[in-house]
C-alpha cells in the first residue's frame, strides 16, 4: 500500500475554496487516488477519483500532480455541510484487490462561518 | 433504494453474550465489506466478500464472523468480545470494487 501524508488539520472560511494536499510519493503505476470524506457520526463517503488526468464531479476537483507523487483536492466553495475528515487513498481496486481501501490519517476540515 | 443499511444503530453486550450485526444493500452491488473504526481513528478494513464468497479476511480474531447469506445481505456474528472491541462497525458495498458506498454503522460497547 502506498503510503500517503495529509496536514492533520485545515480551516477554511465559507463560500471560499478550499485545497487539500495529499503527498504519495511510493504510489504504484496501477493505483487509483481515491478521495472519501467523513462527516461527524456517519460511514465515509466517496468524493472522487482519478488515474493521471485531473477530474471533476459535482463535488469536488481532483488535481493530480505529473509524475503523480502528489494530489489536490478542491472544493470550489466550501459549505458548513463540508467539514469532516477527509482521506486520500492511493489503491489498485477491482481485480483481486476487490475494494481494498485503506484510510489513513486524514485531514480534518473545519469550516467557519 | 441506493443506500447500504445497518441494524442495529446502537448495540451493547457483555464479554460472554452473542450478538449479531445486520447490513443489507438491494443495489446489485456484488462486493461487500466490513470496517472496524476506533474512536478518533480512520476505518480499517475487516472483511471483504465478492459474489458471496469471502475474498479478504484481515487476520480478525475469531471472535467475529462474517457471514454472507445472500447477495444483499452480510451478517457479522460477535461472541466472547472484549471490551477493546468496542468501536464503529462499518460496513460497505460496491458494483465494480472502486466505489465504495458506506453504510451509517453500529456503534458497538462492550461491558
Amino acid at each position: 500500500d502506498a503510503k500517503t501524508t495529509q496536514p492533520n488539520s485545515m480551516e477554511s472560511n465559507e463560500e471560499e475554496p478550499v485545497h487539500l494536499p495529499c503527498n504519495h510519493s511510493t504510489i504504484s503505476g496501477t493505483d487509483y487516488i481515491h478521495w472519501y470524506r467523513q462527516l461527524p457520526s456517519q460511514g465515509p463517503e466517496y468524493v472522487i477519483h482519478g488515474l493521471t488526468s485531473n477530474v471533476n464531479n459535482r463535488m469536488a476537483s481532483l488535481a493530480i500532480a505529473e509524475d503523480r507523487k502528489s494530489s489536490t483536492l478542491i472544493l470550489h466553495r466550501a459549505t458548513l455541510r463540508d467539514a469532516a475528515v477527509y482521506y486520500c487513498i492511493p489503491e489498485t481496486m477491482g481485480g483481486t484487490s476487490y475494494g481494498k481501501l485503506t484510510f489513513g490519517q486524514g485531514t480534518i476540515l473545519t469550516v467557519h462561518p | 433504494d441506493t443506500e447500504v443499511t445497518q441494524t442495529p444503530k446502537h448495540l451493547v453486550m457483555g464479554m460472554t453474550n452473542k450478538k449479531s450485526l445486520k447490513c443489507e444493500q438491494h443495489m446489485g452491488h456484488r462486493a461487500m465489506y466490513w470496517y472496524k473504526q476506533k474512536a478518533k481513528k480512520p476505518p480499517e478494513l475487516m472483511f471483504v466478500y465478492s459474489y458471496e464468497k469471502l475474498s479478504i479476511n484481515e487476520s480478525v480474531p475469531s471472535r467475529f464472523s462474517p457471514e454472507c447469506p445472500n447477495s444483499s445481505l452480510l451478517n457479522l456474528h460477535l461472541h466472547a468480545l472484549q471490551p477493546e472491541d468496542s468501536a464503529l462497525y462499518l460496513c460497505a458495498s460496491s458494483q465494480d470494487g472502486e466505489i465504495l458506498l458506506f453504510g451509517p454503522g453500529t456503534r458497538l460497547l462492550v461491558l
